[in-house]
């Protein structure tokens, strides 16, 4: 049974910086790509970061370059997100997600886990 | 402001059908990017629907569908049953942003 379980949220001031951790198991890690995906509180979902397999290539989105940093460790079957310079409107819950891929970007988000909320508040 | 554009909110009678649409632009649905969908119940995380348009992982019910149409796709939930009550995104990549992007989500209700 694939699972996925992330911690690290919590509550930090702005300008502050938060690392986030998913740990998954039952399927072989190395193999998938991963990503985060975010919900502000009663608002949609929102694609924040994605990593290949092998840690070799990383996406962000726009609003988020230059502040996060997606890594994982394959070694220990963990993914995760480090999130600098953090504002109010990062408040959300973040989504670790394991990635199956049809075609080169047609990336879709076949296991979730259960979300790590994060609060950006002075 | 999302990317791909959905109705807020939809709403049918038990056993009646409703439909979703998720609508799109040249640089995503129409690029020949696939559409994904994810169901999120009630204070739960998303769950993958389909993907690929119209392919349904094990576990999820026949009554739940999916098509597509020029830069449009959607997204049909037949014979609606109360447990199907619960908000419904779309997802697929941009080549204008270089990401993947989401619809608002629409939100379906059981009436």
């Amino acid at each position: 049974e694939v699972q996925l379980l992330e911690s690290g949220g919590g509550l930090v001031q702005p300008g502050g910086s938060l690392r986030l951790s998913c740990v998954v198991s039952g399927f072989n890690f190395s193999n998938y790509a991963m990503t985060w995906v975010r919900q502000a509180p009663g608002k949609g979902l929102q694609w924040v970061s994605g990593i290949s397999g092998r840690g070799d290539t990383t996406y962000y989105a726009d609003s988020m370059k230059g502040r996060f940093i997606i890594s994982r460790d394959n070694s220990k079957n963990t993914l995760f997100l480090q999130m600098n310079s953090l504002r109010v409107e990062d408040t959300a819950t973040y989504y670790c997600a394991k990635v199956d891929v049809l075609r080169y970007f047609d990336w879709f988000m076949e296991n979730w886990g259960q979300g790590t909320r994060v609060t950006v508040s002075s | 402001q999302s990317v791909l554009t959905q109705s807020p909110s939809v709403s049918g009678a038990p056993g009646q059908r409703v439909t979703i649409s998720c609508g799109g632009s040249s640089s995503n649905i129409g690029a020949g990017y696939d559409v994904h969908w994810y169901q999120q119940l009630p204070g739960t995380a998303p769950k993958l629907l389909i993907y690929g348009y119209y392919n349904r992982p094990s576990g999820v019910p026949d009554r739940f569908s999916g098509s597509k149409s020029g830069t449009s796709a959607s997204l049909a939930i037949t014979g609606l049953q109360t447990e199907d009550e619960a908000d419904y995104y779309c997802q697929s990549y941009d080549s204008g942003l270089s990401g993947w992007v989401f619809g608002g989500g629409t939100k379906v209700t059981v009436l």
